[in-house]
């Protein structure tokens, strides 16, 4: 079947512009996460959601970090004012549940300019 | 908190050896769920395997093995007759209570024909 997909794949802003990211889960993938990968930083968890509750927003590194998640399957990750240091390479994952391995999309590699 | 330590950043290996990858892990949770992924050149990480806590048998899947040790906290990755197309970033991986996952730093295996 079709595994977890995100778009755009490369996204090249100005600073101070805002950004939103997608991904779209495996079907019948009750839980994503959002992580972001950068040189620095390695492999870092931003945001997860289970079903209908609330989100863990524990990883957001600010308040120009949003997500959604609507109607229990696409996600959408919003960067609001893009700084250089949100450079990265953000990546989307499912899984069926909480203790199951999670699955990772390609990637979307966003540069601030 | 949870912490994964890859000790080892680069291995370089001549196709047909052995190489093991180290992992150290540490969490105060008592069920807990380990991970390898691949991530080739490509960039889109793959699921290798998930181990529980409780479950200490090693596993070989092919070339691949995996040595689980409570007692030392480790979960040891070994290539066997390593070849070309191993080469990639590996990342050891642990998830706790909080259902999000903590990487390792990854260690970059390049192996040379």
């Amino acid at each position: 079947g079709a595994g977890v997909s995100q778009s755009p794949s490369n996204k090249v802003t100005e600073k101070g512009k805002d950004v939103e990211l997608r991904c779209d889960p495996i079907s019948g993938h009750t839980a994503l996460y959002w992580y972001r990968q950068s040189l620095g930083q390695g492999l870092e968890f931003l945001i997860y959601f289970q079903g209908n509750s609330a989100p863990d927003k524990s990883g957001l590194p600010s308040d120009r970090f949003s997500a959604e998640r609507t109607g229990g399957s696409v996600s959408t990750l919003t960067i609001q004012r893009t700084q250089q240091e949100d450079s990265a390479v953000y990546l989307c994952a499912s899984t069926q549940g909480g203790i199951y391995e999670q699955y990772f999309g390609p990637g979307t590699r966003l540069t601030v300019t | 908190a949870q912490k994964v330590t890859q000790a080892q950043t680069e291995i370089s290996v001549v196709e047909k050896e052995d190489v093991t990858l180290d992992c150290v892990y540490e969490t105060r949770d008592t069920t807990y769920y380990l991970f390898w992924y691949k991530q080739p050149p490509s960039g889109e990480l793959v699921f290798l395997i998930r181990r529980n806590s409780f479950d200490e048998q090693n596993e070989i899947s092919g070339r691949y093995s995996w040595n689980f040790q409570k007692s030392t906290s480790s979960f040891n990755f070994t290539i066997t007759a390593s070849q070309v197309v191993d080469s990639a970033v590996y990342f050891c991986a642990l998830r706790g209570n909080d259902y999000k996952l903590s990487f390792g730093a990854g260690t970059t295996v390049t192996v040379r024909a």
